[in-house]
């Protein structure tokens, strides 16, 4: 099984840029969510989806946005990326609340 | 997240010592997550814990949930090169009101020296 899918592994934008991070997963699993990582902040939650069709904000949700057509993707948008969105990117997802969650290996972006 | 408290941030170990990593929730738990991560890559989880009093082991690594305190605390023992990374707990209090999403500590780095 292929997991968690992230896609780019690597990314430079220019400042006011727009792009999407991909996430796939072939879990059949319906909890999706996406976090930064930043050196000494940890994991912060920025979006998530408990089904395809739901998707709610996180902890850190400006500047990002999520949609959920399918079940196995959960694409993050970033409309207009800023230097503050420099970060690793990882997403994640769990069959149900209370099981594992499994990440995929992350996006590092760089905006300049 | 400032609703999970990890300590310490970094420790250092001489390879054979015993180490303990603790988690605090301001939160209710109900479910308190361990994971792994090497720099530059993704995690990998360890262990989870749902019930009070709860005790899980994998190899050297043991990990224990006090549900009245709201703490998890994580004991590696005769630690080992291998053992270094990020330490990492998340934690399930029904962020947003709904179960599964994880909330993270800000992670214990350690460093094993041989």
């Amino acid at each position: 099984n292929a997991g968690v899918t992230q896609t780019p592994k690597f990314q430079v934008l220019k400042t006011g840029q727009s792009m999407t991070l991909q996430c796939a997963q072939d879990m059949n699993h319906e909890y999706m969510s996406w976090y930064r990582q930043d050196p000494g902040m940890g994991l912060r939650l920025i979006h998530y989806s408990v089904g395809a069709g739901i998707t709610d904000q996180g902890e850190v949700p400006n500047g990002y946005n999520v949609s959920r057509s399918t079940t196995e993707d959960f694409p993050l948008r970033l409309l207009s990326a800023a230097p503050s969105q420099t970060s690793v990117y990882f997403c994640a997802s769990s069959y149900w609340g209370n099981t594992e969650a499994f990440f995929g290996q992350g996006t590092r972006l760089t905006v300049v | 997240s400032q609703e999970l408290e990890q300590s310490p941030q970094s420790l250092i170990v001489q390879e054979g010592k015993n180490l303990t990593i603790n988690c605090t929730s301001s939160k209710t738990l109900y479910g308190l997550y361990w994971y792994k991560q090497k720099y530059g890559e993704g995690l990998i989880f360890l262990m989870m814990l749902q019930k009070g009093g709860e005790e899980k082991s994998h190899e050297k690594i043991t990990a224990k949930l006090d549900e009245k305190k709201q703490q998890s605390s994580l004991h590696i023992t005769a630690s080992q090169p291998s053992h270094a990374g990020i330490y990492l707990c998340g934690a399930d209090i029904r962020y947003g009101g709904s179960q599964g999403n994880l909330i993270f500590g800000k992670g214990t780095k350690l460093s094993v020296k041989p």
